[in-house]
């Protein structure tokens, strides 16, 4: 059965801090990986992966995709009390198919 | 713009009571649309996908059904609810390559009690 897990579920940090998310999955057929920030209605989209080792940037986020060993992070730096979202991972396993993990939820405190 | 627009964004029903939820797009044509259900503390689960009208694939058996009258039009409906029905539901448009990214709408927040 195709997967994905995030971890941690759960993080606290202080602004300033740099945070690390996880993601592994298991499917049958790799497309894409997918990052989502959803803060209280609508994810919106963050990066789609494709290749492995090559880092997508946006500003103070980054990512990177390590299709041998089925992971990507998503990298957040100098984190901002705009951060405190859920943040979600997807993989996209074959047409119309999206796997969802059940996300990280980071809390960025002043 | 590519907006997706979902109604109602709240909905507080009795269990046993029918339900519709409605999802409009605008600014493309003949959109790949999904619907997805979020419970509490689990990840986005896809309940049905649409290539175009009149067009509905199911991924979950469940009290649920979809139905898509309009090419920009998905409707989420139900004709009992049960109280497993609760959560948020939203709706999804893909970039039409079936495999990119995926936008959502707002959502709708069903309670059922």
């Amino acid at each position: 059965e195709d997967k994905v897990v995030q971890s941690p579920l759960s993080l606290v940090v202080h602004e300033g801090d740099t945070v690390t998310l996880n993601c592994s999955y298991e499917v049958t057929n790799f497309r894409s990986l997918l990052w989502y920030k959803q803060e209280k209605k609508a994810p919106t989209f963050l990066f789609m992966l494709t290749s492995s080792g090559i880092e997508k940037k946006s500003g103070r986020l980054s990512s990177i995709l390590d299709k041998k060993e089925l992971f990507s992070i998503l990298n957040i730096t100098a984190t901002q009390t705009g951060d405190s979202a859920v943040y979600l991972c997807a993989v996209s396993s074959g047409t119309y198919k999206y796997i969802f993990g059940t996300g990280t939820r980071l809390k960025v405190l002043a | 713009s590519q907006t997706i627009h979902q109604w109602p964004a709240t909905l507080v029903q009795p269990v046993g009571s029918p339900l519709s939820l409605e999802c409009t797009v605008e600014g493309t044509s003949n959109p790949n649309l999904y619907w997805y259900r979020q419970a509490a503390g689990r990840g986005l689960q896809l309940l049905f996908y649409s290539v175009g009208i009149g067009q509905i694939s199911s991924e979950v058996p469940q009290n649920l059904s979809a139905s898509r009258p309009q090419d920009r039009q998905f409707i989420l409906s139900s004709k009992k609810l049960l109280l497993s029905d609760s959560g948020f539901y939203l709706c999804a448009r893909d970039r039409g390559t079936n495999t990119g990214e995926l936008f959502f709408g707002e959502g709708s927040r069903l309670t059922v009690l």
